[in-house]
């Protein structure tokens, strides 16, 4: 299958400071990357949708203020993390949908764990 | 996107085939039925995906009832790098639609 890689794979910061996520299709152009959050034994839910060259869409609840997405080009997504709190902690999972082949699928990435101090 | 079931745990001896089951009763025409799995600490890994017909791949074999109510996830021999969390998830193929996960199937593989 295509591969989706993150970057960095676990990040610790202080409370306050900035922290940014790389996602990157490396196989595939993907027009349509998605961000995802876990926290411990809880399933993924969905932050936002990020769409090549314009705005993302947010999932109800998430601040678009707080976690900024940019999706610059076809092959690349980034989170930032803005004023991270200690709250912030958590499993940050991306995932590009893949537009080959007769159904779409989409391909995840290994995750960054995010510890704020 | 139609909602799914699944147990929410499952023992299979290595070796043995693991049948993971699944119920989406309500699952619409145009509705795929997506099988996902997550590793511990991993993000999640794409296995297989279906309409109506059953499919296999290198990794597992799905089989989904003629209703299309219910599908079971087959991986003919389970390994101890098989045990994993299963997300059985539906949803409209032709858009840039959601994958929305449940709590899934946490599958223990044991000696």
């Amino acid at each position: 299958g295509a591969v989706v890689s993150q970057h960095p794979s676990r990040v610790i910061c202080k409370s306050g400071t900035s922290v940014k996520i790389e996602c990157r299709s490396l196989d595939f152009q993907a027009t349509t990357m998605f961000w995802y959050r876990q926290f411990p034994k809880q399933s993924l839910m969905l932050m936002a949708t990020s769409n090549e060259g314009s705005k993302a869409t947010y999932e109800q609840g998430v601040e678009k203020d707080k976690f900024l997405i940019n999706h610059a080009s076809l092959t690349l997504s980034t989170l930032t993390v803005t004023s991270a709190h200690p709250e912030d902690s958590s499993f940050y999972i991306c995932s590009a949908r893949d537009p080959a082949g007769e159904v779409e699928t989409q391909y995840f990435g290994p995750g960054t764990r995010l510890l704020v101090l | 996107d139609a909602k799914t079931t699944q147990p929410p745990s499952m023992d299979c001896a290595e070796g043995r085939a693991a049948n993971l089951p699944c119920n989406h009763s309500t699952i619409s025409g145009n509705e795929y039925v997506y099988w996902y799995r997550q590793i511990h600490s991993q993000g999640p890994q794409y296995i297989i995906h279906g309409l109506k017909n059953n499919e296999t791949n290198e990794m597992a074999s799905l089989i989904i009832t003629e209703d299309r109510k219910s599908s079971t996830l087959i991986l003919p021999h389970a390994t101890l790098r098989d045990t994993a969390v299963y997300y059985c998830i539906v949803r409209v193929a032709s858009t840039a639609s959601k994958l929305t996960f449940g709590t899934g199937t946490r599958l223990q593989v044991t000696l």
